[in-house]
């Protein structure tokens, strides 16, 4: 069975560009949601989407989107990208049906570096 | 105060020997607990879910919380350098999917 998948790896960006991550989720598994980890803040939430609609959404700016296709299929954009936006994106995602806390699946990230 | 704090280490122990890891957190509406392994370059790796108070065992994997006292436990037994990495303990509200995450703790084993 395929992990979820995250791609590019690898970015690196000029600041006050934009950026779209993407994120396929395990087979199924209709919620997806993003985190971003810094070695100063750690791991925080972005915010999550099921069935395409977000449900939840943590305390960041609004230079922070995202959306989620009819196929669960998840993209993240960061516009105006700062210096500080330099991090590790994970997605995360899981089945509804498996209840709280199971299948919180992460992906390997996309590291995004803005110079 | 963070909602989760974990001591960020690091954790330096010989082959074979016991890690033991720990959480503690402020939000009595936490319900559920969970620990993550993430080694470097990589996403955070499910070891250990619960949600009630009280030990959940599995193979070398022991997580003990304890909601009285707000507090989250992770041992490894016979620990090999394989299990070096950071691990995090995460916790979610019995309402929402959102993971609260502790700093992480980097474990190192010796051989």
């Amino acid at each position: 069975k395929a992990g979820v998948t995250q791609t590019p790896r690898y970015l690196i960006k000029t600041r006050g560009q934009q950026v779209t991550l993407s994120c396929s989720p395990i087979s199924g598994h209709r919620s997806v949601s993003w985190y971003q980890q810094t070695p100063g803040q750690g791991l925080q939430f972005l915010f999550e989407y099921f069935s395409e609609t977000q449900r939840n959404k943590g305390n960041f700016p609004g230079r922070f989107s995202g959306r989620q296709f009819s196929n669960s299929r998840s993209e993240m954009n960061v516009s105006t990208l700062e210096l500080g936006d330099s991090a590790l994106y994970l997605c995360a995602s899981s089945s509804e049906g498996q209840g709280v806390g199971y299948g919180y699946t992460f992906g390997s990230g996309t590291r995004l570096t803005v110079v | 105060q963070k909602e989760v704090e974990q001591d960020p280490g690091p954790l330096s122990v010989p082959e074979g020997a016991i890690v033991s890891l720990n959480c503690t957190y402020s939000n009595s509406a936490f319900q559920y607990f969970m620990w993550y392994r993430q080694y470097s370059r990589k996403g955070p790796e499910l070891l250990m879910y619960t949600y009630s108070s009280g030990n959940k065992e599995d193979g070398r994997f022991t997580a003990q919380v304890d909601k009285s006292s707000k507090y989250i436990s992770l041992f490894i037994r016979d620990s090999q350098p394989s299990d070096s990495a950071t691990y995090l303990c995460a916790i979610v509200k019995a309402a929402g999917n959102k993971l609260t995450f502790g700093g992480g703790t980097r474990v190192l084993v010796k051989p």
